[in-house]
């Protein structure tokens, strides 16, 4: 099976930069993604890593290593709106290519 | 505007009934999902359709059925057997292969059961 572990909460202040770590275990896997949920909203898509390394959308970036079973996301610059709960989820390679999420991060963002 | 549409946002209903949840999208995506969330949990697959009049258990499947009879629509009922199915319930769409990673979601549908 799959599983993914991911802190249950963190907090930082506006302008900080704050890393989410997903650590994973699974047979095999295409990918890590990532998504954003605002309490009570749709999750929104916000990055994938198919390959090693660092994908760099705007003020996030999101890293995946492999070997280290162990990715993360960076979110810099932040802002109010950014406070909200963040996933990584894998893209399994069996079957039909679906996601396992993990738990979620509560991201605190204070002024 | 492409997206998802889920009806209703929330739903209350009294044990031992059964209850369908509705989800459209307009993204002409072949693959359509349905997830419960609950309280400081992840996301978690109840059911997942890749084409018409085909679809596939997930993770927790039990206690609830679906239909896929358009490529637009996939409704999932709650029933009874359910144990307990007070939740929040997402429906999600993507592209199928190598684009599956990104999945649409819609405003999701809170069900509570007395």
């Amino acid at each position: 099976g799959q599983s993914l572990e991911q802190p249950s909460e963190v907090t930082a202040v506006e302008g900080a930069i704050v890393q989410i770590n997903c650590t994973y275990q699974t047979s095999g896997f295409y990918g890590l993604s990532w998504y954003q949920q605002h309490d009570g909203g749709a999750p929104t898509f916000l990055s994938y890593n198919a390959l090693d390394g660092l994908e760099e959308t705007g003020r996030f970036s999101s890293f995946l290593s492999r070997s280290d079973s162990y990715g993360y996301l960076l979110l810099q610059e932040l802002q109010m709106k950014d406070s909200a709960s963040y996933f990584c989820a894998v893209r399994q390679l069996s079957g039909y290519s679906t996601l396992t999420f993990g738990k979620g991060t509560m991201l605190l963002v204070s002024p | 505007d492409g997206g998802i549409t889920q009806s209703p946002k929330y739903l209350f209903r009294k044990e031992g009934q059964n209850v369908t949840l509705s989800c459209e999208q307009n993204l002409n995506h072949d693959a359509m999902y349905w997830y419960r969330q609950d309280p400081g949990q992840g996301l978690r697959l109840i059911y997942y359709s890749q084409i018409v009049n085909d679809f596939q258990k997930g993770d927790i499947a039990e206690g609830y059925s679906v239909s896929r009879e358009k490529k637009e629509s996939f409704p999932l009922t709650v029933t009874s057997a359910q144990k307990n199915p007070t939740a929040f319930y997402l429906c999600a769409s993507s592209a199928t292969g190598t684009e599956s990673y990104e999945q649409y979601f819609g405003p999701g549908t809170r069900l509570t059961v007395t």
